[in-house]
């Protein structure tokens, strides 16, 4: 099993939708959460981060976690053309050795149509 | 500021040429990441330095080398390469922290022909 599962999409949303993203990971010690966004030929740029059970919400970005279940979730309330993208999950977890890595899914292709 | 800079950003070898990728950030960070991506595969870590004077291996470490040099500079080589290194390059760092966000570099788009 994967680390970080993604469905790879893609997922089309209308102008104006709500995108939802999900990921599921299989580290029960994960400590840290976060969403990034990645444009074609771009690096990835962080757009969230949540540590602790429930909903943080930043603009139109909405990240949910529980922990209990394995998966954090992204929301992306009216949806615009500037949001297409890939959007990658990722978790960082304590290694045995000490420090942290971290740890990223196959990205969710995101189009959203005019 | 810069930020975490890689260079090059294009590079074309040929098989069995040997070639390091160099990245370098100015934010302070203690921990560095060198990932591979390919299509529909994600990001993938090949090796990561937690602190200066330390490195790891990833996920797909095969192939490659590394060289935690100091505090800012994060180097990665490929001793022999073979298409299968054909990928995109990203440098991330960030200060070591669980709850720290990580930056990117521009990447490296390297084929190996």
């Amino acid at each position: 099993q994967k680390e970080v599962e993604q469905n790879s999409g893609p997922l089309s949303v209308p102008e104006g939708a709500i995108a939802s993203l999900n990921c599921t990971y299989s580290d029960r010690v994960s400590q840290s959460f976060f969403w990034y966004r990645q444009y074609s030929g771009k690096s990835p740029e962080l757009i969230m981060s949540i540590y602790s059970n429930g909903d943080k919400e930043d603009g139109r970005f909405t990240a949910q976690l529980n922990k209990a279940s394995q998966y954090v979730s992204l929301l992306i309330r009216d949806s615009q053309p500037s949001d297409s993208a890939t959007y990658l999950c990722a978790f960082r977890g304590i290694l045995t050795g000490g420090g942290n890595k971290l740890t990223f899914g196959t990205g969710t292709q995101l189009k959203v149509e005019l | 500021n810069a930020g975490v800079t890689q260079t090059p950003k294009f590079q074309v070898l040929k098989t069995g040429q040997s070639m390091t990728l160099q990245c370098a950030q100015d934010m302070n960070h203690n921990s560095m990441y060198w990932y591979r991506q390919d299509p529909g595969m994600g990001l993938r870590l090949i090796y990561y330095s937690a602190s200066e004077g330390t490195t790891d291996k990833g996920e797909v470490p095969n192939g490659y080398n590394v060289s935690r040099l100091n505090k800012r500079e994060f180097s990665l080589r490929l001793e022999s390469a073979a298409p299968s290194q054909t990928s995109v390059y990203f440098c991330a760092s960030h200060f070591g922290q669980l709850n720290t966000e990580a930056f990117f570099g521009q990447g490296t788009r390297l084929t190996v022909v």
